[in-house]
């Protein structure tokens, strides 16, 4: 079968960092995605491993690991605007993305 | 660059009135597209998408359709709404390599 896990929810302090993992099983596997979405907003686009190792934007990384099934989204110097839903999304064989529910990030001063 | 357009922003309609949600995108061509709908606190439900016009394919079994008209222009409709079709409904583009999808700013309908 196809899943896709990762905390509801998960609480940090301004200043702080926080790693969200996301883990999945598949037959199929192409690349995994990070998308941020605000409440009531849109999701936007993060970033996308498709080999397995650390990719680092600016305060955001994500990692992947292709033969555990695993990849998580680090947030570094977190800010009160960072508070938003992370949605892991794996790409499977036909390039079709498979969305897990999303990790609620709450930030606190 | 890239943009892409939903509307209305907001919607409320009675159970059992006809739907209509628009999508355009802008700046590039041939793009793929999807319709979601995202539950309140849930996932992304993927409904339908589109690798060229007139091709559609469906996730899920529902009272919903889709039409591609335009190689740019997507459009979720309905016959006859019902309450579990409130939501929030996300229109989505990418290229077709590298498949990272850009989303548009939703339509928020609510069944009543």
């Amino acid at each position: 079968g196809q899943n896709i896990d990762q905390p509801t929810e998960m609480t940090a302090t301004e200043g702080a960092i926080v790693q969200i993992n996301c883990t999945y099983q598949t037959s199929g596997f192409n690349g995994l995605f990070w998308y941020q979405q605000h409440a009531g907003e849109a999701p936007t686009f993060l970033s996308y491993n498709v080999l397995d190792g650390l990719e680092e934007k600016g305060r955001f990384s994500s990692f992947l690991s292709r033969s555990k099934g695993y990849s998580y989204l680090l947030l570094k110097e977190l800010q009160m605007k960072d508070s938003a839903s992370y949605l892991c999304a794996w790409e499977d064989s036909n390039y079709q993305l498979i969305w897990g529910a999303g990790t609620k990030l709450i930030i606190k001063p | 660059s890239q943009t892409i357009h939903q509307w209305p922003a907001t919607l409320v309609q009675p159970v059992g009135s006809p739907l209509s949600l628009e999508c355009t995108v802008e700046g590039t061509s041939n793009p793929n597209l999807y319709w979601y709908r995202q539950a309140a606190g849930r996932g992304l439900q993927l409904l339908f998408y589109s690798v060229g016009i007139g091709q559609i394919s469906s996730e899920v079994p529902q009272n919903l359709s889709a039409s591609r008209p335009q190689d740019r222009q997507f459009i979720l409709s309905s016959k006859k709404l019902l309450l579990s079709d409130s939501g929030f409904y996300l229109c989505a583009w990418s290229r077709t390599e590298p498949y990272e999808q850009y989303f548009g700013p939703g339509t928020r309908l609510t069944v009543t």
